[in-house]
C-alpha cells in the first residue's frame, strides 16, 4: 500500500522557467510533508516542509502548496537553475517518528 | 562529525555471507533511523532507534535483518546469510526532533551492498 505517491517518475524543464513536481497521499493522518532533493551517489538532502495545517511555505526559489482536500502536494522551483537537476522525494509524517517516501522524480533542467 | 557517516560506502557480497553496515549519527542527535532504498524507488523504512532502544522494527523484511544502537551512538546495521534481492543502498539517518514541527531527517550517503 503506496501511501505517499508521485505519479511522474521524470520531468524535463528549461531553464528560467517554472517546475511544478506533484505527489499525492492517501492516509489523512500526516501532520506534515518534506520534500527532501537526492544527487547520485549521495544520501537525499532537506529542501522544505510544510505543517498540515497551511497551505503554503515558500523558502527563496521553493514553495510548497498544499491541498489537504485533495490529499495534494507540490513543489514549485522558480525560476529553476541547472544545479537543480536531481531526483526529488516527496515524504510524510506523523505521530511515528519515521516519514514514508514518495518513488522520487527526477528532474532535468535543460540549458 | 558534522554530518551522517557511512561505511563501508560499497560492498560486494557473495550469496549467503554475513554483512554489516555501520552508520555514525550526527553528535546529540538521539534519534537514528535505517532505510533501504532499491534502484529506481524511494527509500523504504526499517527501523527506528531513540537513544538505545528500538522503538520501530517494523520495516526490517525478515529475520535475517538486525540493527543495533548499543551505546546510542553509533549504529550496525547486519544483514546474515545475503540474497540477490538484498543488494540496495542502505541509508541511516538522525534526527534532532524540535518541539513542534517536522521530523527532519539528515541522511548518509548511503552504503550500496551488491549481492552476487
Amino acid at each position: 500500500d503506496q501511501q505517499v505517491k508521485q505519479n511522474s517518475p521524470s520531468l524535463s524543464v528549461q531553464e528560467g522557467r517554472i517546475s511544478i513536481l506533484n505527489c499525492d497521499y492517501t492516509n489523512s493522518m500526516f501532520d506534515y510533508f518534506l520534500w527532501y532533493k537526492k544527487y547520485p551517489a549521495e544520501g537525499p538532502t532537506f529542501l522544505i516542509s510544510i505543517s498540515s495545517i497551511k497551505d503554503k511555505n515558500e523558502d527563496g526559489r521553493f514553495t510548497v502548496f498544499l491541498n489537504k482536500s485533495a490529499k495534494h502536494l507540490s513543489l514549485h522551483i522558480v525560476p529553476s537553475q541547472p544545479g537543480d537537476s536531481a531526483v526529488y522525494f516527496c515524504a510524510a509524517g506523523g505521530s511515528a517518528q519515521k516519514l514514508v517516501f514518495g518513488q522520487g522524480t527526477r528532474l532535468t533542467i535543460n540549458p | 562529525g558534522a554530518g551522517v557517516s557511512q561505511s563501508p560506502r560499497y560492498k560486494v557480497a557473495k550469496r549467503g555471507q554475513d554483512v554489516a553496515l555501520r552508520c555514525d549519527p550526527i553528535s546529540g542527535h538521539v534519534s537514528l533511523f535505517w532505510y533501504q532504498q532499491a534502484l529506481g524507488q524511494g527509500p523504504e523504512f526499517l527501523t527506528y532507534f531513540q537513544n538505545e532502544a528500538q522503538l520501530d522494527k517494523s520495516g526490517l523484511p525478515s529475520d535475517r535483518f538486525f540493527a543495533e544502537r548499543p551505546e546510542g551512538s553509533v549504529s550496525t546495521l547486519k544483514i546474515q546469510r545475503t540474497q540477490q534481492e538484498d543488494s540496495a543502498v542502505y541509508l541511516c539517518a538522525s534526527s534532532l526532533r524540535s518541539v513542534s514541527g517536522a521530523n527532519v531527517l539528515t541522511f548518509g550517503a548511503g552504503s550500496r551492498l551488491t549481492v552476487l
